[in-house]
């Protein structure tokens, strides 16, 4: 059972446009979520995180939207670079405090120049 | 450079080897967590350890596997009599207890049983 749902495998998206990655949950106890950057051959590197009482994080340009009726959440990156060509995962954790994170199956972010 | 360092990077074994990798995590990180990731999937939680703790282990996918983290600082996983099955990536991380949310990974190690 998928607990963490990523349906777009791939995205494109032109140079300095924006760039929206979403994510679908159905464990109503996740409360603390991260979106990670894999670039091949590395680990995960961390993005940005929100926790289940906020709905909005922004970070330079990265901000990540939660909608916990809807069991959604989303990452936006403007204006988008070449650099950020990348997979990306949502990963999700409850409230047992160790963190251990479901990760959904990533999505493939490429930005054309 | 101070973050999670894993050896080796890649490692090639017959089926039927037993094989160990190791995981040095950030100085201060008192939390250690190993992942699996296969083609076209996310990481999979394995197993995780608070200080020389595991805390819990129900996740490592057969009694073929087992992790230490002897002194709280290090630590390693094991996968006795490999499998092709288990050719993947094995990622550590690791967290510091008062702000844990946040994981910091390792480049992992790169699986191939023959």
């Amino acid at each position: 059972d998928q607990q963490v749902k990523q349906n777009s495998p791939s995205l494109s998206v032109q140079e300095g446009r924006i760039s929206i990655l979403n994510c679908d949950y159905t464990n109503s106890m996740f409360d603390y979520f991260l979106w990670y950057k894999k670039y091949p051959a590395e680990g995960p590197t961390f993005l940005i995180s929100i926790s289940s009482i906020k709905d909005k994080n922004e970070d330079g340009r990265f901000t990540v939207f939660l909608n916990k009726s809807a069991k959604h959440l989303s990452l936006h990156i403007v204006p988008s670079q070449p650099g950020d060509s990348a997979v990306y995962f949502c990963a999700a954790s409850g409230t047992s405090g160790t963190y251990k994170y479901i990760f959904g199956t990533g999505t493939r972010l490429k930005v054309l120049a | 450079d101070t973050g999670v360092s894993q050896n080796p990077r890649h490692k090639i074994t017959k089926r039927g080897q037993n094989v160990t990798f190791r995981c040095d995590p950030i100085s201060e990180h008192n939390r250690l967590y190993w992942y699996r990731q296969t083609l076209g999937q996310g990481p999979e939680f394995l197993t995780y350890f608070q200080n020389e703790a595991q805390l819990e282990k129900s996740r490592l996918l057969s009694d073929r596997f087992s992790a230490e983290r002897p002194k709280g600082s290090f630590s390693t996983l094991e996968i006795q009599r490999t499998e092709q099955g288990d050719s993947a990536m094995y990622l550590c991380a690791s967290s510091l207890l008062l702000s844990g949310e946040k994981l910091f990974f390792g480049s992992g190690t790169q699986l191939s049983v023959l």
